[in-house]
């Protein structure tokens, strides 16, 4: 079965940094781009970061980009996102998603299919 | 602010069919298939509908989405109580991707259902 385990989230001061990992386990991890997604309080899912199947792409939310890092270590089988430079409207629960594909006659489409349960992190003084 | 327009909530009574609504534009749900994911508080979201109208094994058939033009909407009928739940729809933004491999991936704001 195909599984996704967050850790690493925690309360940290602004301006302090976190890493998140989140572990996969029944699939090639290796062959999937992966996502972090985040919830802030009340809000809506929005993306944050993303890599692709060998870890040579990643692309960023404005929102984020020079402050946080989207790695993956295939061997461990595992994804993670170093978060530096804080801030409080970093709150929120952080979700790593796999990107699948299919194929519609020969249509290639690709979405989020599977899902961890998620890690909190809270910024704040 | 969402670029996929959801209504913040519906309710129904057990046994009801309600309908999210979830809208956009040709940048996105008009040039792209729309996806649908469930979502408890506390627990991974979950993936409900995939290309418009398919569920994933194990989603049970009174789930159903379906899209038009820049919109799109999920049914659920026969409302139950542990259908009570946060519901997202999702696609791809193509006038957001820039220089990008992929599109952006857009989220509508969310809908929570509840049961009356």
């Amino acid at each position: 079965e195909v599984h996704l385990v967050e850790s690493g989230g925690g309360l940290v001061q602004p301006g302090g940094s976190l890493r998140l990992s989140c572990e996969a386990s029944g699939f090639t991890f290796s062959s999937y781009w992966m996502y972090w997604v985040r919830q802030a309080p009340g809000k809506g899912l929005v993306w944050v970061a993303r890599i692709n199947n060998d870890g040579k792409t990643t692309d960023y939310a404005d929102s984020v980009k020079g402050r946080f890092t989207i790695s993956r270590d295939s061997a461990k089988n595992t994804l993670y996102l170093q978060m530096d430079s804080l801030r409080a409207e970093d709150t929120a629960v952080y979700f790593c998603t796999r990107l699948t594909f299919g194929n519609y006659y020969g249509d290639y489409y690709y979405y989020m299919d599977v899902w961890g349960k998620g890690t909190t992190v809270t910024v704040s003084s | 602010q969402s670029v996929l327009t959801q209504p913040p909530s519906v309710s129904g009574t057990p046994g009801q069919r309600v309908t999210i609504s979830c809208s956009g534009s040709g940048s996105n749900i008009g040039n792209n298939y729309v996806f649908w994911y469930q979502h408890l508080p506390g627990t991974a979201p979950k993936l409900l509908i995939y290309r418009n109208s398919q569920r994933p094994s194990g989603v049970p058939d009174r789930f159903s989405g379906s899209k038009s033009g820049t919109s799109a909407s999920l049914a659920i009928s026969g409302l139950r109580s542990d259908d009570e739940a946060d519901y997202y729809c999702a696609t791809w933004d193509d006038s957001l991707s820039g220089p990008r491999e992929l599109g952006i991936w857009v989220f509508g704001g969310g809908t929570k259902v509840t049961v009356l």
